[in-house]
């Protein structure tokens, strides 16, 4: 069974640096295809993909946050880390860590088999 | 920045079939995903590759796919089946995740 968490801070000051956990279990992020990936949803918005980390050690990023983004992953810990600089209030959402998954037919296609229930983070001073 | 469009909303009453479309310009060579999300939960995929159902996902769901336009279609739609409902492609470059701006199903 996949399972994942997400963990972090439930409220940061703008410009702070906000850094997520999450931790899973029920696969290994070493194994051919498998992906992690953060995604947010501002209140009543909607989803919007921030990155994602390969089996590989590969990192994706959305083009609009890649400055403020970095992914990484403990394999050992089965724990994929999002850290975001210089948060703002927009920036408040729930922001849920998913299990991707890798495809190859023309091209590349990721998407997202299982979640986390999300972790809301609200930016105010 | 690559979009993909859906309609806001989408009203049925029980028992009939609900479409909801999909529309980008790289559609034609990306398959398209869908998720549905009920208020104060997470996504779950409900169809992956156009058409393609996860396990545990109800017969009723199903997915389509016409040049630049991915449906789901929810035949004998029921109540617990009112939801918001999100596609998700790549775009033409394959590297990069997008989500369209979702449809809200109402279940009249």
């Amino acid at each position: 069974q996949v399972t994942l968490r997400e963990s972090g801070p439930a409220l940061v000051k703008p410009t702070q640096t906000l850094t997520l956990t999450c931790s899973f279990s029920g696969f290994s992020l070493s194994s051919s295809g498998m992906c992690v990936s953060w995604i947010r949803q501002p209140p009543g918005k909607a989803l919007e993909w921030l990155a994602l980390i390969d089996w590989d050690d590969d990192k994706y990023y959305s083009t609009s946050l890649k400055t403020r983004l970095t992914i990484s992953k403990d394999t050992s810990k089965n724990q994929v880390v999002l850290t975001m600089t210089n948060m703002d209030p927009v920036d408040t959402a729930t922001y849920y860590c998913a299990r991707t998954l890798f495809t190859m037919v023309a091209v590349e296609e990721y998407y997202f088999d299982s979640w986390g229930q999300g972790t809301l983070v609200t930016v105010s001073s | 920045s690559y979009e993909l469009t859906q309609p806001p909303s989408v009203s049925v009453s029980p028992g009939q079939t609900a479409r909801i479309t999909c529309s980008g310009d790289a559609l034609p060579k990306q398959h398209g995903y869908w998720y549905q999300q009920k208020p104060g939960q997470a996504p779950v995929l409900v169809i992956y590759k156009d058409s393609e159902r996860p396990s545990g996902i109800p017969e009723r769901f199903s997915g389509t796919s016409s040049g630049t336009t991915v449906t789901l279609s929810i035949s004998g739609v029921q109540a617990e089946d009112e939801a918001d409902y999100y596609c998700q492609s790549p775009d033409s470059s394959g590297t990069y995740v997008f989500f369209g701006g979702g449809t809200k199903l109402t279940v009249l």
